[in-house]
């Protein structure tokens, strides 16, 4: 059964940094791109970034590039995403989704988690 | 970008009742639309790729058609689990994008 399951997040103060993680099983990680997608409190999902399968580009939306570092671990199954320079507007509930098609991460998502929630105040 | 217009914003249904969804694309996306279903406290489900191709496990009352700028998620007879949130994604240009959702709720 292939399940992403997602850690580390919490309340941090405008300015400040947090990383979120992402455990995944029940499918070869190695063979698929990633991305985490945020959902603001109420309102719809916006992608935040992606990584191919092997690790070796990253993709970031214009409203977190240069703030937000993705990375992962294949030898763990695990997914990052580093968060620095926090604002307001990144509190959101944060998800870690598996690409649907393989390597790249420019497709629909086909397993997502729960999300972690990052709530950005002081 | 690539803006998604979901319509209408909330659809009031009666269970067994047919319900259909629309998503329209700023531009053309060909066939490179997903659907998914979130319910309170969860992720979203993929239900719909390629614009009409039902994922694993999903029932066959649903059905997604269109290609280009217009397209659609119709639920053929809805069911008590289906009351949910509804969202279409394109991916035919980067960045990926999400119309802002439509909510199924019991008429």
């Amino acid at each position: 059964e292939v399940q992403v399951l997602e850690s580390g997040g919490g309340l941090v103060q405008p300015g400040g940094s947090l990383r979120v993680s992402c455990a995944a099983s029940g499918f070869t990680f190695s063979n698929c791109a990633m991305s985490w997608v945020r959902q603001a409190p109420g309102k719809g999902l916006e992608w935040v970034s992606g990584i191919t399968s092997s690790g070796d580009k990253t993709y970031y939306a214009d409203s977190v590039k240069g703030r937000f570092t993705i990375s992962r671990d294949n030898s763990k199954n695990t997914l990052h995403l580093q968060m620095d320079s926090l604002r307001a507007e990144d509190t959101a509930l944060y998800y870690c989704a598996k690409d649907g098609v393989g390597g790249i991460p420019e497709y629909y998502f086909d397993y997502w988690g729960q999300g972690t929630l990052v709530t950005v105040s002081s | 970008e690539i803006v998604m217009t979901q319509s209408p914003a909330t659809l009031s249904v009666s269970p067994g009742e047919r319900a259909t969804l629309s998503c329209r694309a700023t531009q053309s996306v060909t066939s490179d639309l997903a659907w998914y279903q979130q319910k309170p406290g969860q992720g979203p489900r993929l239900l719909i790729y390629d614009a009409s191709t039902r994922a694993t496990g999903i029932p066959a009352r649903f059905s997604g058609s269109g290609s280009g700028t217009e397209f659609t998620l119709t639920i053929s007879s809805l069911q008590s689990e289906d009351f949910a949130v509804y969202y279409c994604q394109q991916y035919d240009d980067w960045p990926q994008t999400f119309g802002q959702g439509t909510k199924v709720e019991i008429k």
